[in-house]
């Protein structure tokens, strides 16, 4: 069966940095794109991320474009968000969903069960 | 940025009901449209992609129309686990984005 298990959530202050990592089993990591998609009261379900099954293309929403790197070990089958500059707005449950396909089209037919992340002073 | 937008936002129904939920774009997004359930504490669980094609193991009382900016998901004769907040999203292009949501509820 397909696995996706995020970890790495917390309570951060304003300004921190965090990782998230997603580790995936039960289909053929490499040979998938996979996104990050995150949902808070306020705003409901939002895209963050993309990556490529190979790593090689990655892809950010405006809103974190350059405070969030996206990447992938494909050895070790796991997904990561790195996070930087965090900002109340960042606070959501943060869900890692895999696509069918290596390259990327914004479909996901199956989402991790979320980690939660809480930006607060 | 391609905007979505789901009506109702919320509707009540009863076991063995048929309910229609309508999601609109922003723009033309030919029929790259997926429908998704959450329940409260859990992921979302895809049900449709490409506007009306059922994901695996998903019930055939399920179905989704449309193309172009107008879409629909149709549950015929609701099911108890159907009670659920209903999403769409629309995967044209870059950035994608989701609607509101539909929150289905017991009448």
């Amino acid at each position: 069966d397909v696995q996706l298990l995020e970890s790495g959530g917390d309570l951060i202050q304003p300004g921190g940095s965090l990782r998230l990592s997603c580790a995936a089993s039960g289909f053929s990591f490499s040979s998938s794109a996979m996104n990050w998609v995150r949902q808070s009261p306020g705003k409901g379900l939002q895209w963050v991320s993309a990556i490529s099954g190979s790593g090689a293309t990655t892809y950010y929403a405006d809103s974190v474009d350059g405070r969030f790197t996206i990447s992938r070990d494909n050895a070790k089958r796991t997904l990561f968000l790195q996070m930087t500059s965090l900002t109340a707005e960042d606070t959501a449950v943060y869900y890692c969903a895999k696509e069918r396909g290596e390259f990327w089209t914004g479909y996901n037919d199956f989402w991790g069960q979320g980690t939660l992340v809480t930006v607060a002073s | 940025d391609i905007q979505m937008t789901q009506s109702p936002s919320s509707l009540s129904a009863a076991v063995g009901d048929s309910v229609t939920i309508t999601c609109r774009a922003s723009q033309d997004i030919s029929h790259y449209l997926a429908w998704f359930q959450q329940k409260p504490g859990k992921a979302p669980k895809s049900l449709i992609f490409g506007a009306s094609n059922l994901e695996g193991g998903v019930p055939s009382r399920f179905s989704g129309s449309g193309s172009g900016t107008v879409f629909s998901l149709t549950i015929s004769r609701l099911q108890p686990e159907d009670f659920a907040t209903y999403y769409c999203q629309h995967y044209s292009r870059e950035p994608p984005s989701f609607g509101q949501g539909t929150k289905v509820d017991i009448k």
